[in-house]
């Protein structure tokens, strides 16, 4: 079973602190790593991908991908009481040429003013 | 601009009947998805599409069918309506490949009674 793994929270951080989100991914062989937004009640929206080991930058978020140990993480920078949300974690694992998007259960972030 | 269009928005059933939902998106990709997602249990894979013409079992397929009627649409299936499928269905597609994201519709509500 390929498994995504996420810390279901909450967090909760103060306005203007970073929040540091983790994921670790059980199938070595896994492609692609995709961070989405889910507001309550709402559908997620994507906010990061990234694919080669590293950092990688857009405003306030960082995410940072370390294969060889299976971890996936997103920073979020000067954290704002509208970042307040449940963040997902997921992994494109590949069968053959299809490609199959499996998702962690979600981090409830919570920021406070 | 429409992406991707779920419908309906809500639905009450009975236990024991049956409903479609549809699923429609105007991007122009090859693969799409069902979701369901439950309070805890983040989302779930139902069934996949790479492309018109195929489908295949995500983590939860008992008691859903599906049809990929063409490259625009996946429609989801449910034969026997029972309590336990009372859930968020939320539709999504991607482009062909593994850097692709998925993009989401606005989810379906469906309460089974």
């Amino acid at each position: 079973q390929k498994e995504v793994e996420q810390n279901s929270g909450p967090l909760s951080v103060p306005e203007g602190a970073i929040a540091s989100l983790n994921c670790t991914y059980s199938d070595r062989v896994s492609q692609s790593f995709f961070w989405y937004r889910q507001y309550s009640g709402k559908s997620p929206e994507l906010i990061m991908s990234i694919y080669s080991n590293g950092d990688k930058e857009d405003g306030r978020f960082t995410a940072q991908l370390n294969k060889a140990s299976q971890y996936v993480s997103l920073l979020i920078r000067d954290s704002q009481p509208s970042d307040s949300a449940t963040y997902l974690c997921a992994v494109t694992n590949s069968g053959g040429s299809n490609y199959k998007l499996t998702f962690g259960k979600g981090t409830l972030l919570t920021v406070n003013p | 601009n429409a992406g991707v269009t779920q419908t309906p928005k809500f639905q009450v059933l009975k236990t024991g009947q049956s409903m479609t939902l549809q699923c429609a998106q105007d991007m122009n990709h090859n693969s799409m998805y069902w979701y369901r997602q439950d309070p805890g249990m983040g989302l779930r894979l139902i069934y996949y599409s790479a492309s018109e013409g195929t489908t295949d079992k995500g983590e939860v397929p008992n008691g859903y069918n599906v049809s990929r009627l063409n490259k625009r649409e996946f429609s989801l299936r449910l034969e026997s309506a029972a309590p336990s499928q009372t859930s968020v269905y939320f539709c999504a597609s991607s482009g062909q490949g593994r850097y692709t994201e998925a993009f989401f519709g606005q989810g379906t509500r469906l309460t089974v009674v």
